[in-house]
C-alpha cells in the first residue's frame, strides 16, 4: 500500500507569511494528490486536486504543485481564517491514504 | 443540495458488531464511487473502505480488511458498512463521502460516533 508522509506536523505564522507544506509518497502517484483543509468540529473541505488544480472558490494564495513522490501546499499570504488541519490524500489507487495532518496557527 | 446522512454508530463491546448506513440524497447515487473514512476526535483523518459506482468491486485498509464489508443499495440510496470483531482502536467518528472523479472527496456527512469500550 502507498503511504503518504506530510510535514511539519505543525507549524506556527503570522498574517502575511508564506508558508509550505510538504507531502511525500512511498512510491511514484504521478499527480494523484488531493489536498484538504479541516477547521475544528467541520468535515474537510477540498482545497487542490491533481495535485495543483485549485477547487472552485478557494482562494488564489492556495496553490500544489508536484508529481511523482514529492509535493507541496502553498499558503502565498496567511489569513487568520487559514488557521485549521491540513491533510493531503492520495489516489493513486486504492486503498487510498491520508497524511498524517499539519496543525497550522495563524499568530 | 447533496446531504449524506450516517447513522448507526453506538457504544459496542470488543469482539461486537455493528451495523453504519449512510442515506445520500441531492445527487444521482449509483453514478458515484462511495468511501468511508473515520476520524479519532482530535485525530488525523484514516480512510476505510471504499466502493465503486456499481458496486462491482470495494476496497479496504488494512486495519480493516475481513472485518468490515462495505455495500451500497443504489435503489435507495443507501451506503452501508458492516462491522464484526471491533477492537478498541476501532473508536472514531466514521463519515461517508462522496468521491469526485475529478480527484478529490467532495461531499461528506456530519459523521456517526462507534465506541468500541467494555
Amino acid at each position: 500500500d502507498i503511504q503518504v508522509t506530510q510535514s511539519p506536523s505543525s507549524l506556527s505564522a503570522s498574517v502575511g507569511d508564506r508558508v509550505t507544506i510538504t507531502c511525500r509518497a512511498s512510491q511514484d502517484i504521478s499527480r494523484w494528490l488531493t489536498w484538504y483543509q479541516q477547521k475544528p468540529e467541520k468535515a474537510p473541505k477540498s482545497l487542490i486536486y491533481a495535485a495543483s488544480s485549485l477547487q472552485s472558490g478557494v482562494p488564489s494564495r492556495f496553490s500544489g504543485s508536484g508529481s511523482g513522490t514529492f509535493f507541496t501546499l502553498t499558503i502565498s499570504s496567511l489569513q487568520p481564517e487559514d488557521s485549521a488541519t491540513y491533510y493531503c490524500q492520495h489516489y493513486n489507487e486504492y486503498p487510498y491514504t491520508f497524511g498524517q495532518g499539519t496543525k497550522l496557527e495563524v499568530k | 443540495e447533496v446531504q449524506l446522512v450516517e447513522s448507526g454508530g453506538g457504544l459496542v463491546q470488543p469482539g461486537g458488531s455493528l451495523r453504519l448506513s449512510c442515506a445520500a440524497s441531492g445527487f444521482t447515487f449509483s453514478n458515484y464511487a462511495m468511501s468511508w473514512v473515520r476520524q479519532v476526535p482530535g485525530k488525523g483523518l484514516e480512510w476505510v473502505s471504499g466502493i465503486v459506482a456499481g458496486g462491482d468491486d470495494s476496497y479496504y485498509a488494512d486495519t480493516v480488511k475481513g472485518r468490515f464489508t462495505i455495500s451500497r443499495d443504489d435503489s435507495k440510496n443507501t451506503l452501508s458498512l458492516q462491522m464484526i470483531s471491533l477492537r478498541d482502536e476501532d473508536t472514531a467518528v466514521y463519515h461517508c463521502a462522496q468521491w469526485n472523479y475529478s480527484g478529490s472527496f467532495d461531499n461528506w456527512g456530519q459523521g456517526t460516533l462507534v465506541t468500541v469500550s467494555s
